[in-house]
C-alpha cells in the first residue's frame, strides 16, 4: 500500500519568505506525483505534477518541486511567499495500477503573515 | 464552464435522514471518484467508477451507495445519515483509457455534509 507524509502540519511565515514543504511518499512502482492547494473554503486546485523527465518542476504562481527518486521525495518550494498563498497544501501520490487514485498527505497549512 | 461540478454546495441534514450527492463531468474522462475529507483536512478515496463500473471502494460504510448512471455523472447516496458523517466530499475525474498514465485528476467545488 502506498502512502504519503507531510511532515509540516502547520508552516506560518512573513510575506517574502522563502518556502519548503516536504513530501515523502512510500510506493514501489512508477508514481505520478502532484501538488494541490486548497485555498480557505474553497476546492483543490493544482498546483504542479511530475509524470516524468525533468525532476524539477515548476508549477503555477512560482511554486516549483522537486522529485529525489533516491529520497522518495517531492518537496515544493517557492523563493518568496506571498500573503495570497496562505491555504492548505496537499501532496498526493497517483496510483496507475489502481485507477488512478490519489493517495494524498495530510496537509500542510501555510499562513502567511503580511 | 465548469469542468466538474457537484450539487448541493452545502447540506445540513438530520441524523438518520438519507440524502444524495450528485456530480457531473464534461471533460470527455471515463473514470470518476468520491472523496472525503474530515474535520482535519484529511482526504482520502472512498470510491471510483470507471466506464459505470466500481473499480475502487475503499473501507467505507454500506450507508454509502455510489451510483454511476454514465460515465459523465457519479452520484453519492448516503443513507442513514450520522453525525460522523459530516465532511466535505469532493467528486473529481481522470482519464485512464488505454491505460493513460499521464494524467491528472480535477476537482469538483466539493459538498460541505453537516449532519446534526
Amino acid at each position: 500500500a502506498q502512502s504519503v507524509s507531510q511532515h509540516n502540519h502547520h508552516v506560518i511565515l512573513s510575506e517574502a519568505a522563502s518556502l519548503e514543504l516536504g513530501c515523502n511518499y512510500s510506493y514501489g512502482g512508477t508514481v505520478n506525483l502532484f501538488w494541490y492547494v486548497q485555498y480557505p473554503g474553497q476546492h483543490l486546485q493544482l498546483l504542479l505534477k511530475y509524470f516524468s523527465g525533468d525532476p524539477l518542476v515548476k508549477g503555477i504562481k512560482g511554486f516549483e518541486a522537486e522529485f529525489i527518486k533516491s529520497k522518495f521525495s517531492f518537496n515544493l518550494r517557492k523563493p518568496s511567499v506571498q500573503w495570497s498563498d496562505t491555504a492548505e497544501y496537499f501532496c498526493a501520490v497517483m496510483n496507475n495500477n489502481a485507477g488512478n487514485m490519489l493517495t494524498f498527505g495530510g496537509g500542510t497549512r501555510l499562513m502567511v503573515k503580511p | 464552464d465548469t469542468a466538474v461540478s457537484q450539487t448541493p454546495k452545502y447540506l445540513v441534514t438530520q441524523m438518520g435522514n438519507d440524502k444524495s450527492i450528485k456530480c457531473e463531468q464534461n471533460l470527455g474522462h471515463d473514470t470518476m471518484y468520491w472523496y472525503k475529507q474530515d474535520s482535519k483536512k484529511f482526504l482520502k478515496i472512498m470510491f471510483s467508477y470507471n466506464n459505470k463500473e466500481l473499480i475502487i471502494n475503499e473501507t467505507v460504510p454500506n450507508r454509502f451507495s455510489p451510483k454511476s448512471p454514465d460515465k459523465a455523472h457519479l452520484n453519492l447516496h448516503i443513507n442513514s445519515l450520522e453525525l460522523g458523517d459530516s465532511a466535505v466530499y469532493f467528486c473529481a475525474s481522470s482519464l485512464l483509457v488505454g491505460g493513460a498514465r499521464n494524467t491528472e485528476a480535477f476537482f469538483g467545488q466539493g459538498t460541505r455534509l453537516t449532519v446534526v
